[in-house]
């Protein structure tokens, strides 16, 4: 079976960075998603990782390392449109999303 | 404009009255799921289809049932709701099961109310 652990809530100020962890365990690995999702919104694909590394996208960063069942997304110069939820999500032969991360992004 | 339409956006129904939520990609994906999504529970999979007619269960199942009877198509019916099936729900599709770069497309939420 699978299992995804991220932090329930975080906050941080505007032009900061922040760095949103999700730790897993798993009996099988084929890549690691990490998804937005305003409130009432729909869910929205922001990264992905299959191989160990950072991967960058703008003033997105995401970082997996395989060996270590751990994965973080990393959020630069923070905007108040950033206050969202984060979801991480594990595929093996199906994608399995986390609980999320709720972040909220002040002035 | 590429996008997945779920109908209805919110519904309120009572109890043992059935329903069906539909669910349109005109993205020409092979695979196309259904989540519920509960407060500190996250998404969890209901069904999901690799293809027309063929369709499997995902983790919470019970109480729903799909069909894929075109490739655009993938219908969410609840037989006879129950209160514990107050949920979120939405459809998302992708290229292959799922595509490689992870990339589901997801409908904007379908909100369910069983009294």
């Amino acid at each position: 079976g699978q299992n995804i652990d991220q932090p329930t809530e975080m906050t941080a100020t505007e032009g900061a960075i922040v760095q949103i962890n999700c730790t897993y365990q798993t009996s099988g690995f084929n890549g690691l998603f990490w998804y937005q999702q305003h409130a009432g919104e729909a869910p929205t694909f922001l990264s992905y990782n299959v191989l160990d590394g950072l991967e960058e996208k703008g003033r997105f960063s995401s970082f997996l390392s395989r060996s270590k069942g751990y994965s973080y997304l990393l959020l630069k110069e923070l905007q108040m449109k950033d206050s969202a939820s984060y979801l991480c999500a594990l595929r093996d032969d199906k994608l399995i999303f986390g609980t999320g991360t709720r972040l909220q992004v002040f002035p | 404009e590429a996008q997945v339409t779920q109908n209805p956006r919110y519904l309120i129904t009572v109890t043992g009255k059935k329903l069906t939520v539909t669910c349109s990609q005109n993205m020409n994906h092979e695979y196309m799921s259904w989540y519920r999504q509960d407060p500190g529970l996250g998404l969890r999979q209901i069904y999901y289809s690799m293809n027309v007619e063929v369709t499997d269960k995902g983790d919470v199942p019970e109480g729903y049932k799909v069909s894929r009877k075109e490739k655009r198509n993938f219908p969410l019916i609840l037989e006879s709701p129950s209160p514990n099936q107050t949920s979120l729900y939405f459809c998302a599709s992708s290229l292959a099961s799922p595509h490689p770069t992870g990339e589901l497309f997801f409908g904007e939420g379908s909100r369910l109310t069983v009294l």
